[in-house]
């Protein structure tokens, strides 16, 4: 059974563009999430989607945003690139809340996003 | 606001020994508790996932417990090998299920 990929592995940008990181959860899954993990800084949450809604965002501002798709994969998209948004990126995915408490992450790979 | 706190940070023991990890958090309203780790500038890997209502669960040579009215779990690692060198990661889920990470114990196994 394949796992949660995320896509590109790596992205470099400049300040001002915008980036666009996506997301396949595993089969099944309806939830997905998003966090960033900065250099020193830890992991922190950042998005969650399940059953094609935002359900809850962490501490970020406004030009982080996404999407669920209809297949459950997701986007999620960072709009005027700062330097401190260079990070690595990183996706997991759960079954749906709907079915109780017993939603476990699994996380992809990640991408690394390195803004010039 | 749910703080989840690690310690110790980093820890080196040579091959063999039992070693036991600890995580904190302020808040005792979970939904659950999940223990990763993590390689160098890789993805994190699920180890063990417990829920509010358990005390703990087991996976080969981990074991994981959880207190709830203290704030605490403890992640027990059996007969250590060079291969469990990683940074392991508790995570709360609470409330609004958004997921606190603590900040990671670096474990280094000398062979």
């Amino acid at each position: 059974e394949a796992g949660v990929t995320q896509s590109p592995t790596h992205l470099i940008k400049t300040r001002g563009q915008q980036a666009t990181l996506r997301c396949s959860p595993i089969s099944g899954h309806t939830s997905v999430y998003w966090y960033q993990q900065a250099l020193g800084l830890g992991l922190q949450f950042l998005l969650w989607y399940d059953e094609g809604e935002e359900r809850n965002r962490g501490n970020f501002p406004p030009r982080f945003s996404g999407r669920q798709f209809p297949n459950y994969s997701s986007e999620l998209n960072v709009n005027a690139l700062e330097l401190e948004d260079s990070a690595l990126y990183l996706c997991a995915s759960s079954l749906g809340t709907g079915l109780g408490t017993y939603n476990e992450q699994f996380f992809g790979p990640g991408t690394r996003l390195t803004v010039l | 606001k749910q703080e989840v706190t690690q310690i110790p940070a980093a820890l080196s023991v040579p091959e063999g020994e039992n070693l036991v990890l600890n995580c904190s958090f302020t808040d005792s309203a979970i939904y659950n508790l999940q223990w990763f780790r993590q390689d160098p500038g890789k993805g994190l890997t699920s180890l063990l996932l417990i829920q509010s209502s358990q005390r703990e669960q087991t996976s080969g040579r981990l074991n994981a417990s959880l207190d709830k009215s203290s704030g605490r779990s403890t992640l027990y690692i059996a007969a250590s090998q060079p291969g469990d060198s990683a940074t392991y990661l508790c995570a709360v889920r609470g409330g609004g299920f958004k997921t606190i990470f603590g900040a990671g114990t670096r474990l280094f196994v000398k062979a």
